[in-house]
């Protein structure tokens, strides 16, 4: 168990519509990142916060947007879903003060647009 | 030009036997990190092994060992003694840049290999 938690586990639901994935960092990791992980595909980075504040964009589509809030959870909203967008949908947290920068991964959302 | 490279696709190892799963990356940062996750068949993301661009000594953690070529830009990781519960996809990843504690250090990902362990 890394400590990240995401949830929901598993989402089904039909293209056009919107969703949001929820991560709970591990205790006192102040950076959020989500990554996309498209079937038998890499991981893609999305967006990463720290403390609240966006610090890094990757492949990002405009139709996708996340926040990190206060407590340090935080969401990934998809929005306008296609066929597409099906995957695994990774959160992972960073520790302050790691000597290796090591991303600990949740369990992932899994995602089916029908 | 990608930056994390993974040539292998898929692979299959003898039980027991020995394997070396190959990643080359590209940055022109002096300073840099090199990862290697474990993803076996239920999803999640397992760290394995970590190689700083400065270390002086290859990496490693138990039967996991990572081959690091500075000159050549590869990292490759070693898996001795294979087990069934190797089976899985392994993925090469690279923090570019310095580690930076006060904001954090996105990893880029290579497309991984699938290493099949056979009895």
């Amino acid at each position: 168990d890394s400590g990240v938690t995401q949830t929901p586990k598993h989402l089904i639901t039909a293209t056009g519509q919107r969703v949001t994935l929820r991560c709970s960092p591990r205790s006192g990791d102040l950076s959020v990142y989500w990554y996309q992980q498209s079937l038998d595909q890499g991981l893609q980075f999305l967006i990463q916060y720290y403390n609240g504040e966006e610090r890094a964009k990757g492949n990002i589509l405009e139709r996708f947007s996340a926040q990190q809030f206060p407590d340090l959870h935080s969401e990934l909203n998809l929005s306008s879903l296609e066929l597409g967008d099906s995957a695994l949908y990774f959160c992972a947290s960073s520790e302050q003060g790691t000597h290796t920068g090591e991303l600990f991964f949740g369990e992932g959302s899994r995602l089916t647009v029908l | 030009a990608q930056k994390i490279t993974q040539t292998q696709p898929g692979m299959f190892v003898q039980e027991k036997e020995a394997v070396t799963l190959d990643c080359t990356y590209d940055t022109s940062d002096p300073s840099y990190g090199l990862f290697w996750y474990k993803q076996p068949s239920s999803g999640e993301m397992i760290f394995l092994i970590y190689q700083g661009s400065y270390d002086q000594q290859n990496a490693t953690e138990g039967r996991y060992s990572l081959n690091f070529q500075k000159a050549r830009k590869s990292a490759n990781l070693v898996i001795s003694a294979s087990h069934l519960g190797d089976s899985a996809m392994y993925f090469c990843a690279m923090r570019e840049g310095p580690l930076n504690n006060n904001a954090g250090n996105m990893l880029t990902f290579g497309g991984g290999t699938r290493l099949m362990v056979k009895p």
